[in-house]
């Protein structure tokens, strides 16, 4: 089956700071991704999706200078979450389909990269 | 307008006894629907999905959802629950549109499972 992983699974960053997350998908051509946001024993909250090559659409009450995502490639989208701060800390889950796959909407899901911001 | 509706935030179960977690959705349009499965600090696992082809679904590790249009409903069944069950499980809707679409998760049911 199709394999997306996150880079890093994990990690502990300053207030202020920026962290990057990558979301790769291993073995086909993700034309659109995901990026999700997840608190502590709740649902999957969407951020953005993001089309290879344009710039990613974002849902209400996202910062997109706060959370900026690129997809240069088929099969990596970047998240960048900006001057982070303590509220950032999340658990962030991207999430790729392959329009290619048959059109069914089926989403790959990373593993899911643990963000605490000091 | 599409919305997912998971009955239970909670459900605990007996090893060995039947699983049920019920989920209502509402689409506008022919929807994809989903069931996946998460453990704790780990990404979503797919069990199933039905996507306008046979209404009973069978997934992986025994679990099986049932399409029901009359009663707009998709819900996960396991005829014996294991304590590996244990978990967050999530239903999500999703059009067969693809001229653009957008994925509805519901809020997530915790199994738990007693020995």
């Amino acid at each position: 089956g199709a394999v997306v992983s996150q880079h890093p699974s994990r990690v502990i960053c300053k207030s202020g700071t920026s962290v990057k997350i990558e979301c790769r998908s291993l073995d086909f051509q993700a034309t659109t991704m995901f990026w999700y946001r997840q608190f502590p024993k709740q649902s999957l909250m969407l951020m953005a999706t993001s089309n290879e090559g344009s710039k990613a659409t974002y849902e209400q009450g996202v910062e997109k200078d706060k959370f900026l995502i690129n997809h240069a490639s088929l099969t990596l989208s970047t998240l960048t979450v900006t001057s982070a701060h303590p509220e950032d800390s999340s658990f962030y889950i991207c999430s790729a389909t392959d329009l290619l796959a048959g059109g069914h909407n089926e989403q790959f899901f990373g593993p899911g990269t643990r963000l605490t911001v000091l | 307008a599409q919305s997912v509706t998971q009955l239970d935030s909670h459900v605990s179960v007996s090893e060995g006894t039947p699983v049920l977690l019920r989920c209502n959705y509402s689409s506008s349009y022919s929807p994809s629907l989903f069931w996946y499965v998460q453990h704790p600090n780990k990404g979503l696992q797919l069990l199933l999905k039905y996507t306008s082809a046979a209404t009973l679904v069978k997934g992986i590790n025994g679990f099986e959802a049932e399409f029901k249009k009359s009663e707009t409903s998709f819900h996960l069944t396991k005829p014996s629950a294991h304590m590996s069950d244990a978990a967050e499980y999530f239903c999500v809707v999703s059009p067969l549109n693809t001229g653009g679409f957008k994925t509805i998760f519901g809020a997530g049911t915790r199994l738990f499972v007693k020995a």
